[in-house]
Parts: C-alpha cells; sequence; structure tokens
C-alpha cells in the first residue's frame, strides 16, 4: 500500500506570514506531486504540481520536491484569511490514479 | 472556466437500494475518474476510465461498483445494493489526457451519498 503521509494540524499562522505545509511519501518510484486545497463540504481544488527536484514557484505558492528524502513541501507567502482551508498532498501512481494524505488544516488567523 | 458537473449534490438512500451518481467531464476531456471521501478520512481513488473501459480499479471497486459512459457526456458510477459504509462523498473528475497524472486533473463538486 503506497502511502501520503501528513501532519494533521491545525497549522496557524498569523495573516502575512508564511505557512510550510509538508508531505512525504513511500513509494521512491512516484513521478509526480500534486497540492490541492478542499474547504470544508467542498471538493478538492489544485494548486500546483512539480515533478522534478527543487522548488517551483506560482504566485504566493511555491512547491518543493526532494525525490531523495521523499518529501514534498508546500510555502504560503502573505498568508491570508482566505488561504484558511486543508491542503491535500497527492502523489500520483504510473497507472494514472492519485494516492492522497489526510491533509493539513490550515488557519491563518487576521 | 470549464467544470466537472455532478448531479446530484446530495443523495439520501436506502440500505440496499441502487444509486447512480451522475457526471458530466469537461467536454474535450478522454480520461474520467471516480474518488470517494468519507467525512474525515482521505480521499480514495475507485475507478479510472478511459476509451468506454476501465483502466484501473481499487479494492474498493468490488462488484457492487460499475461506471459507465451511456452517451457523449454523462459518465456514471452505479452502486448496485448500497451499505452504511457507502455513506461518502463522492467526487468525479477528468482529465484532458492520460497527462492527468503529471498535471492534475479537475474535480467535479461532488455528490454526498447518504445511505440509512
Amino acid at each position: 500500500q503506497k502511502e501520503v503521509e501528513q501532519n494533521s494540524g491545525p497549522l496557524s499562522v498569523p495573516e502575512g506570514a508564511i505557512a510550510s505545509l509538508n508531505c512525504t511519501y513511500s513509494d521512491r518510484g512516484s513521478q509526480s506531486f500534486f497540492w490541492y486545497r478542499q474547504y470544508s463540504g467542498k471538493s478538492p481544488e489544485l494548486i500546483m504540481f512539480i515533478y522534478s527536484n527543487g522548488d517551483k514557484e506560482d504566485g504566493r505558492f511555491t512547491a518543493q520536491l526532494n525525490k531523495a528524502s521523499q518529501y514534498v513541501s508546500l510555502l504560503i507567502r502573505d498568508s491570508q484569511p482566505s488561504d484558511s482551508a486543508t491542503y491535500l498532498c497527492a502523489v500520483g501512481d504510473n497507472f494514472n490514479k492519485f494516492y492522497f494524505g489526510s491533509g493539513t488544516k490550515l488557519n491563518v488567523k487576521p | 472556466e470549464p467544470e466537472v458537473t455532478q448531479t446530484p449534490s446530495h443523495q439520501v438512500t436506502q440500505m440496499g437500494q441502487e444509486v447512480i451518481l451522475r457526471c458530466v467531464p469537461i467536454s474535450n476531456h478522454l480520461y474520467f475518474y471516480w474518488y470517494r471521501q468519507i467525512l474525515g478520512q482521505k480521499v480514495e481513488f475507485l475507478v479510472s476510465f478511459y476509451n468506454n473501459e476501465i483502466s484501473e480499479k481499487s479494492e474498493i471497486f468490488d462488484d457492487q461498483f460499475s461506471v459507465e459512459r451511456p452517451d457523449g457526456s454523462n459518465f456514471t458510477l452505479k452502486i448496485r445494493s448500497t451499505k452504511l459504509e457507502d455513506s461518502a462523498m463522492y467526487f468525479c473528475a477528468s482529465s484532458e489526457g492520460g497527462n492527468g497524472l503529471f498535471y492534475g486533473y479537475t474535480f467535479g463538486s461532488g455528490t454526498r451519498l447518504t445511505v440509512v
């Protein structure tokens, strides 16, 4: 069974701070990595994907991947109260499906 | 922006009854998926579908489950005889190609299934 692990949180940060969300995965052969945001009772919404080692930036979001450590992270700069949600890490399988972590709940305090 | 549409948004059914959950994927997408999320738990893969056949299915997707693309727009998930443990949020997703693996895919808004 391929595992994706996340700290459930909640992670509380003040408005304007950097939020750092982390994820580890068990399958060393995994090739693609995704961050989804999920508001309570809603569907997951894609934020970013990454599949090469290093950093990938998109606006206030930066995804970081370290395949040797089997670790992927998401940084949110200038956090806003509207960023408060559960962030899901998903790892792509060779067979066209994702394994999701249980999510980290982020709370951005005004 | 194109959307994946799911109906109904909420379905309540009695144990043992059949339910059909409906999805309209994004029009130029070729790959379709069903995932589910039991309240408070992880999003879990059920099945992927391409070229009118199942590409892969999980161990959850047993003989009680089936999928169909009855016409050019709809994609359905049928549960033949619902159990209490089938209560969950069911998400449909679609991607333009198999590169949905690398570029992510778009989820629908979900159907909350409650089995009583």
